[in-house]
């Protein structure tokens, strides 16, 4: 069993929908949490970054986490087009870009006009 | 900043051939990492260097994977002999604090 498992998708959804995308871990030591989005043929970007329990809001996106259950949430209010990418979570123990990131397998995620 | 620079973009090689992989991090990063990414794998750490010091290789698949880093503006990473199971896109990133910023990848394919 991986660390972190996230569906793979892909999920198909009409533009101004709201996303939900999720990961569970099993590693209960993992505090720093993130969502990296990938688009075709390019490197992943920092979305979100977000320490221990509770959410996290920046414009359409809202990033949940939820320690008790291992269980993370990136939320997209209004979904665009433009939100077409994959979307990976990413986790570790410390803050310090020395401890390495575990992330996810992503999720492909489609907005159709 | 021009962020973190990789080339080549593709690369396309015959099996048993050296690949050579260069990536060039956003200045002021400490830390340099090498990912593979495949769809059956996902994204894989292969190897990453703080200082310019190797800490951690344990992902680095074999010994026909090597990487270098003799200063802090540029990296490498080397397959040799290559073989077609080494298809896949490498990432290099590089930090400083917490957050990674990754290029744009080098995709190789090895026939």
């Amino acid at each position: 069993q991986k660390e972190v498992e996230q569906d793979p998708g892909p999920l198909s959804v009409p533009e101004g929908a709201i996303v939900s995308l999720n990961c569970t871990y099993s590693n209960s030591a993992f505090q720093y949490f993130m969502w990296y989005r990938q688009y075709s043929r390019k490197g992943p970007e920092l979305l979100m970054y977000t320490y221990s329990s509770g959410n996290k809001e920046d414009g359409r996106f809202t990033a949940q986490v939820d320690k008790s259950s291992k269980y993370i949430s990136l939320f997209i209010r209004d979904s665009q087009p433009s939100d077409s990418a994959t979307y990976l979570c990413a986790m570790r123990k410390n803050n310090n870009a020395g401890n390495m990131l575990t992330f996810g397998g992503g999720t492909r995620l489609m907005v159709k006009p | 900043d021009a962020g973190v620079i990789q080339s080549p973009r593709h690369e396309v090689t015959e099996m048993g051939q050296e690949v050579t992989l260069r990536c060039k991090p956003i200045s002021g990063h400490d830390y340099l990492f090498w990912y593979r990414q495949t769809m059956m794998r996902g994204l894989e750490l292969l190897i990453y260097f703080n200082n310019n010091v190797p800490i951690d290789d344990s992902g680095m698949p074999e010994d026909r994977f090597s990487a270098k880093m003799p200063n802090a503006s540029f990296s490498t990473l080397k397959i040799q002999p290559s073989e077609p199971r080494d298809s896949a896109v490498y990432f290099c990133a590089s930090a400083r604090f917490y957050g990674y910023t990754f290029g744009s990848g080098t995709r190789l394919t090895v026939v």
